[in-house]
């Protein structure tokens, strides 16, 4: 089965930590990306890659960080200057030509005490 | 910068009705796509529909069916024959062609379907 999978789904962290979050996909997309949910509102994006050893900031980029060494994996770290880091993080990826939309993972639930 | 704008944060209608949730966006762009998105309580998030800017055909999908007006900028989504199952959030998306292809949700509208 082709699909997004990220791992794990519930994450417990104490403040000051760095945590990583996993973002793998099988679907051969060259675009992936990771967004951050808040209660009540839509997504908002953190950082995206379009290629293999390239990445871009998002809209909320402080505080994070994020490495594609390989097309399948865009895993996702959040720093301890991250200061509100409790959320509901979702990774997507998409092709890069003739389909535009994005398909999304199952998501991750963040949260720092 | 693009935006987009859900102006109904929640909706309910009962089982079977028909319901129509609104979008509008703000672009200078001529390319481009839009989405709706459905997050149902799973939290998984489940493309419904899309529509390409340059198409005045609007999309359809089964029981989902948008009304694209490029002049006014304004993206909705019509669900007919509605299900308990269609109980979800919706977020409406807008992604340009042009440089970086970045999607843009808007806020979302939480949709209710009653028995």
């Amino acid at each position: 089965d082709g699909g997004i999978t990220q791992s794990p789904k519930y994450l417990f962290r104490k403040e000051g930590q760095n945590v990583t979050l996993s973002c793998e996909q099988n679907l051969n997309h060259d675009a992936m990306y990771w967004y951050r949910q808040d209660p009540g509102q839509g997504l908002r994006l953190i950082y995206y890659s379009q290629i293999v050893n390239d990445f871009q900031k998002g809209d909320i980029a402080e505080g994070y960080s994020v490495s594609r060494e390989k097309k399948e994996s865009f895993p996702l770290t959040v720093t301890s200057a991250q200061k509100n880091p409790t959320a509901f993080y979702l990774c997507a990826s998409r092709r890069t030509s003739g389909y535009y939309e994005q398909y999304f993972g199952p998501g991750t639930r963040l949260t720092v005490t | 910068a693009q935006t987009v704008t859900q102006s109904q944060p929640e909706m309910s209608v009962q089982e079977a009705e028909t319901v129509t949730l609104s979008c509008t966006y703000d672009t200078s762009e001529s390319n481009y796509y839009l989405f709706w998105y459905k997050q149902p309580p799973s939290r998984q998030m489940i493309l419904v529909i899309r529509q390409e800017a340059y198409k005045q055909q609007n999309a359809t999908e089964n029981r989902f069916s948008v009304n694209f007006q490029k002049a006014a900028k304004s993206f909705s989504l019509k669900i007919s024959d509605s299900q308990l199952g269609d109980t979800a959030m919706y977020f409406c998306a807008f992604m340009k062609l042009k440089g970086a292809q970045k999607l843009v949700f808007g806020q979302g509208t939480r949709l209710t379907i009653n028995p």
